[in-house]
């Protein structure tokens, strides 16, 4: 069965300081990788996601996440955290089951919190 | 946001109520999907239509049904919930059903049972 991990509840950076969210998945194939994120009172917004090809996936806001294969990750990151930023962030997977499709779980969440 | 949009942004309820929500999407997609969003816990997928035809039942009460008129409007008709209801129903729509196809959220419609 699939799977995603956020192993941080919260997250907390100063702002001009790179920030990493971290998530790790299980999948028995090939998965697609997501990250979302919700401002207050807001819906998800795409932010990017890893198909296929190069490991370092550039999204909007300025935002990008390194899928790394050996170690079943896909953490978020951006250089220089701007206290707009501040939101939920969730990571989801979606395996590929060569053709057919398969549910796309999330993770529960990382609060990242950018201060002055 | 305005490619997805949902009505109403909150709703109160009874227990003995009958509502739905409403959700629109305006980029042209052939699937669509409601989440439900409770507090502490991970997005629960509940339904999934591809074309109109639910591919997807995640073990839902019956309380929830369903109803996809057509390819861009999806409804959540609600009847004798619960306060164990109460959370944030979030609809997204996809291009297809494919797995690496993005799906695209509307704003949620915040419910509180009482």
């Amino acid at each position: 069965a699939q799977s995603v991990a956020q192993p941080e509840d919260q997250v907390n950076v100063a702002e001009g300081n790179p920030l990493t969210v971290k998530c790790t998945y299980s999948v028995s194939g090939n998965p697609y990788l997501f990250w979302y994120v919700q401002y207050p009172n807001r819906g998800l917004q795409f932010l990017l996601k890893y198909i296929t090809g190069d490991n370092l996936v550039k999204g909007s806001y300025g935002f990008e996440a390194e899928f790394n294969k050996s170690q079943t990750s896909f953490h978020l990151k951006k250089p220089s955290a701007l206290v707009s930023d501040s939101a939920l962030y969730f990571c989801a997977v979606r395996e590929n089951y060569g053709g057919s499709q398969g549910n796309l779980i999330f993770g529960k969440g990382t609060k990242l919190s950018v201060k002055p | 946001e305005t490619g997805v949009t949902q009505t109403p942004r909150h709703l109160v309820m009874g227990m003995t109520n009958k509502k739905s929500l409403k959700c629109e999407q305006h980029l042209g997609h052939n699937a669509m999907y409601w989440y439900k969003q409770s507090a502490k816990k991970p997005l629960e997928l509940m339904f999934v239509y591809s074309l109109e035809e639910r591919v997807e039942n995640n073990s839902v009460p019956s309380r929830f049904s369903p109803e996809c008129p057509n390819s861009s409007h999806l409804f959540l008709h609600l009847h004798t919930l619960q306060p164990e209801d109460s959370a944030l129903y979030l609809c997204a729509s996809s291009q297809d059903g494919s797995p690496q196809e993005t799906q695209y959220f509307g704003p949620g419609t915040r419910l509180l049972v009482l």
